[in-house]
């Protein structure tokens, strides 16, 4: 069984670029949901895609958008970062049929300058 | 508006003996709880959860407890062993609706020989 996978590992952008990250969901899994952690933080909840449609959000502005594909990948996009986006990004996939247990990738530490 | 609160942010236990980690939450329409381990430059690894309909789950040396009225659930982990220092995570959710996962800011035990 292959475990939830996230690439890049690290980025470094400047403010006001944007950016792309992608998360390969576990097998068997249909529901993908995308956290951001700051340091000394709890993970915080962005958004969550279940049938490549946005299935919930959190408290995020517009520019933080999502996508997921047919095979259940997904991507988190960034657009104008600025410097508060620095943080790590999680990926976590979960069965929409089974309990709330979610299983993350390692993350994608993003940090923007 | 923290919802989920762990108010130790460290705790130091000897190796053998029990660790005892604490999270308090105060949304009433949470029914399902976790808690996640993780270690530096890795994701959160699910470890344990509960329903709301009951007040224990037990799994090997980890049993999580959970008092409704007071809104409060506890972590134990029995016998302690030096691969359980990491940051812990408590995490809520309603189980209706979007799989959002709410975290606490993280508990970080370490473990004596």
């Amino acid at each position: 069984e292959t475990g939830v996978t996230q690439s890049p590992t690290h980025l470094i952008k400047t403010r006001g670029q944007q950016v792309t990250l992608r998360c390969s969901s576990q097998s068997g899994h249909n529901t993908v949901s995308w956290y951001q952690q700051a340091l000394g933080q709890g993970p915080q909840f962005i958004f969550q895609y279940y049938r490549e449609e946005e299935n919930g959000r959190g408290n995020f502005p517009p520019r933080f958008s999502g996508l997921q594909f047919p095979n259940y990948s997904s991507e988190l996009n960034v657009n104008a970062l600025e410097l508060d986006d620095s943080a790590l990004y999680l990926c976590a996939s979960s069965s929409w049929t089974g309990g709330n247990e979610q299983f993350f990738g390692p993350g994608t530490r993003l940090t923007v300058l | 508006d923290q919802q989920v609160k762990q108010n130790s942010p460290s705790l130091s236990v000897q190796e053998g003996r029990i660790s005892i980690l604490n999270c308090d939450y105060t949304n009433s329409m949470f029914d399902y709880f976790l808690w996640y381990k993780k270690y530096p430059a890795e994701g959160p690894t699910f470890l344990i959860s509960i329903s709301s309909i009951k007040d224990k789950n037990e799994d090997g040396r980890f049993t999580v407890f959970l008092n409704k009225s007071a809104k409060h659930l506890s972590l134990h982990i029995v016998p302690s062993q030096p691969g359980d220092s990491a940051v812990y995570f408590c995490a809520a959710s309603a189980l209706r609706g979007a799989q959002k996962l709410v975290f606490g800011q993280g508990t970080r035990l370490t473990i004596n020989p």
